[in-house]
């Protein structure tokens, strides 16, 4: 079964807000986590990566956060655009020797204008 | 740069039959991972490859097959079709595994009648 989850199916926001999506792992070997934002009728774009040895990652409007003491993975976005509006999706690849990532349900966030 | 690219975009088939699928990945990747998606569902894995050999696979039965050639490019085969197996395929690449930035395609769109 999968082992990455998250806690809201949707999320609704303002334009302009930040916007955060949280994701649980079970797996305590998983070192390697991405996030994907999935538009409709495309495949996932890649957004931000975190390797288990750090806790924190940015990049342009998102930020990554991961507690691996409860196995806990956050996309924050900031000021939050109506083209934010998708699907996200966070994977993990469970360490060495593992070749595949294993995914989540994903989360859809809407924002308003 | 071209992303990956997938072929074809849109197949329908009906149950029995066989279907391959095709995947160019981003030029330099020579990773190429293969994910099924079902509507509403995260990707779930079925293959990795690297350097033209298999390196995972994921729970899917023997109908599921693949392989990579020297180009780096991928085929996904599925013989006999159930209507189960109605979905979309993505094909990610990356420059040497999944502990990387994985890069998808759009997908090949699937419906099994």
């Amino acid at each position: 079964g999968e082992s990455v989850g998250l806690h809201l199916p949707t999320l609704s926001v303002q334009e302009g807000d930040n916007s955060i999506i949280n994701c649980a792992y079970s797996n305590s070997a998983s070192d390697y986590f991405i996030w994907y934002k999935q538009e409709s009728g495309k495949g996932p774009q890649f957004i931000i990566d975190i390797r288990s040895n750090m806790d924190k990652r940015q990049g342009q409007r998102v930020t990554v956060l991961l507690n691996k003491t409860v196995k806990h993975l956050s996309l924050q976005i900031a000021a939050t655009q109506p083209g934010d509006s998708a699907v996200y999706f966070c994977a993990e690849n469970r360490g060495a020797g593992s070749y595949q990532l294993t995914f989540g349900k994903g989360t859809k966030l809407s924002v308003i204008p | 740069d071209a992303g990956v690219t997938q072929s074809p975009t849109h197949l329908i088939k009906t149950r029995g039959q066989h279907v391959t699928l095709r995947c160019s990945p981003i030029s330099g990747h020579k990773s190429v991972s293969w994910y099924q998606q079902v509507l509403g569902q995260g990707p779930q894995f079925i293959f990795q490859y690297y350097e033209k050999e298999e390196r995972g696979r994921g729970n899917f039965p023997d109908r599921f097959s693949a392989r990579q050639f020297p180009n780096y490019s991928s085929e996904l085969n599925v013989n006999a079709l159930l209507l189960g197996d109605s979905a979309l395929y993505l094909c990610a690449s990356s420059l040497e595994g999944v502990r990387q930035p994985q890069h998808f395609g759009d997908g090949t769109r699937l419906s099994i009648l």
